[in-house]
């Protein structure tokens, strides 16, 4: 049963720390996405990448977010300096169809 | 601006009977469109999807109806049972881009 993991599930840090999220996308897809949810704005997508490549990164905030795939196995989102504001589930998802996307079961990050 | 709207954030209906989920959208480029369930602590997971090619897509007990000219679209869940209580996400593509645009969600009750 293939599926998409992401590591940590959850992490709590303070204000100012740097937080690294890791994704394993199903074998054979190479279309792997990030999303944050929230309450207020629900599922955004925050960067997408295509062959390992980044193809659209305009919904992530440039300054202290950084995502990529060192390998096709593994992509990274980082947030350095974290923020409260920060505060959201993170979700990766994969896929090979131009549609379907795969989720993962989410890193919950909170900044105190 | 929300280009993917779900003006309900909830709805509440007894086992057995309909649960219709509405979903309007903005953008005229827009050309497929999925509906994606979430339990808690879990990621979304894909339910069911329509070409703008089509008004109808019907899976089992789950149907989803495009009306193009209103930008709306919906999902019918004939009968509700329990195990349908999630939130239910909207979501439209449109292009040859990979990105989805969801919509903030709506929480299903179903009450036995």
């Amino acid at each position: 049963d293939a599926r998409v993991t992401q590591t940590p599930r959850d992490k709590v840090t303070e204000m100012g720390q740097e937080v690294t999220m890791r994704c394993q996308p199903i074998l054979g897809h190479n279309t792997v996405f990030w999303y944050r949810q929230t309450m207020m704005q629900g599922l955004e997508l925050l960067a997408y990448f295509r062959n390992r490549a980044p193809l659209d990164d305009s919904g992530m905030p440039k300054d202290r977010f950084s995502a990529e795939m060192p390998d096709a196995t593994l992509a990274t989102l980082k947030i350095q300096p974290s923020e409260p504001r920060d505060s959201a589930v993170y979700f990766c998802a994969s896929g090979t169809t131009l549609y379907e996307q795969f989720f993962g079961p989410g890193t919950r990050l909170t900044v105190l | 601006d929300q280009q993917v709207k779900q003006n309900s954030p909830s709805l509440s209906v007894q086992e057995g009977r309909i649960s219709i989920l509405n979903c309007d959208y903005t953008n005229s480029m827009f050309d497929y469109f999925l509906w994606y369930k979430k339990y808690p602590a879990e990621g979304p997971t894909f339910l069911i999807s329509i070409s703008s090619i089509k008004d109808k897509n019907e899976d089992g007990r789950f149907t989803v109806f495009l009306n193009k000219s209103a930008k709306h679209l919906s999902l019918h869940i004939v009968p509700s049972q329990p195990g349908d209580s999630a939130v239910y996400f909207c979501a439209a593509s449109g292009g040859s881009n990979y990105k989805l645009t969801f919509g903030k969600g709506t929480l299903l009750t179903v009450n036995p």
